[in-house]
């Protein structure tokens, strides 16, 4: 248990749907971040929110749209996905988003897209 | 920008040492880390080591860096079957962690 979670754990949805992803961390941490985990390949960082600011987006497709209410809460919104959005998304935390620090991940949502 | 590889897979017999290698580009990369994955999971971090360092040891795993060569390593020793994960290697650059692709254990008994 990393202190970081996540929901749902899976997620299977239509091109059409909208749906969201959410983590909570419960580590006092003021950064927060999503990863897509897509299969051999390495992770990739879509988003940074430090103090619930984005100061990071990775030329992320607007399809993703990120949600940071306060520190402890980041969203993932999806909408009209395509199949190859279908990956495990990560959602990790640290202190301060500074050089250095180390990240504490949650356990994933797994999303397929069909 | 930061490249990391690491190569894809690594069979040993239980018992064994398992020695997980990894190399970076970017030579200003301040920390390095290396994540376990077990199937289903996300990522634990295992251990990490500050770039003035060349060794560090916590239990059975080993971090080496060698600097010039811009080369990391993991070894775990007496490797166990519930070794057996995706271990990735990761370079803090910039604010941002670099992942390699993970190397996936195999830890045969």
């Amino acid at each position: 248990e990393t202190g970081v979670t996540q929901t749902p754990r899976h997620l299977v949805m239509g091109m059409t749907n909208k749906k969201s992803l959410k983590c909570e961390q419960h580590l006092g941490h003021n950064a927060m971040y999503w990863y897509k985990q897509s299969a051999k390949k390495p992770l990739e960082l879509m988003f940074v929110y430090s103090l619930e600011e984005r100061v990071e987006n990775n030329s992320v497709p607007s399809r993703f749209s990120p949600e940071c209410p306060n520190s402890s809460h980041l969203f993932l919104h999806l909408h009209t996905l395509q199949p190859e959005d279908s990956a495990l998304y990560l959602c990790a935390s640290s202190q301060d988003g500074g050089a250095g620090e180390t990240q504490y991940f949650g356990p994933g949502t797994r999303l397929l897209v069909l | 920008g930061e490249d990391v590889e690491q190569s894809l897979f690594l069979s040993v017999r239980e018992g064994d040492s398992s020695v997980i290698n990894c190399t970076y580009t970017d030579s200003s990369s301040t920390y390095l880390y290396w994540y376990k994955q077990e199937p289903g999971a996300g990522l634990q971090l295992l251990t990490y080591i500050f770039s003035n360092m060349d060794m560090k040891q916590d239990q059975r795993l080993t971090v080496l860096l060698n600097k010039k060569d811009k080369h990391l390593s993991l070894r775990i020793a007496d490797t166990q079957t519930g070794d057996s994960a995706i271990y990735f290697c990761a370079a803090h650059q910039g604010g941002k962690l670099i992942f390699g692709q993970g190397t996936e254990l195999s830890v045969k008994p």
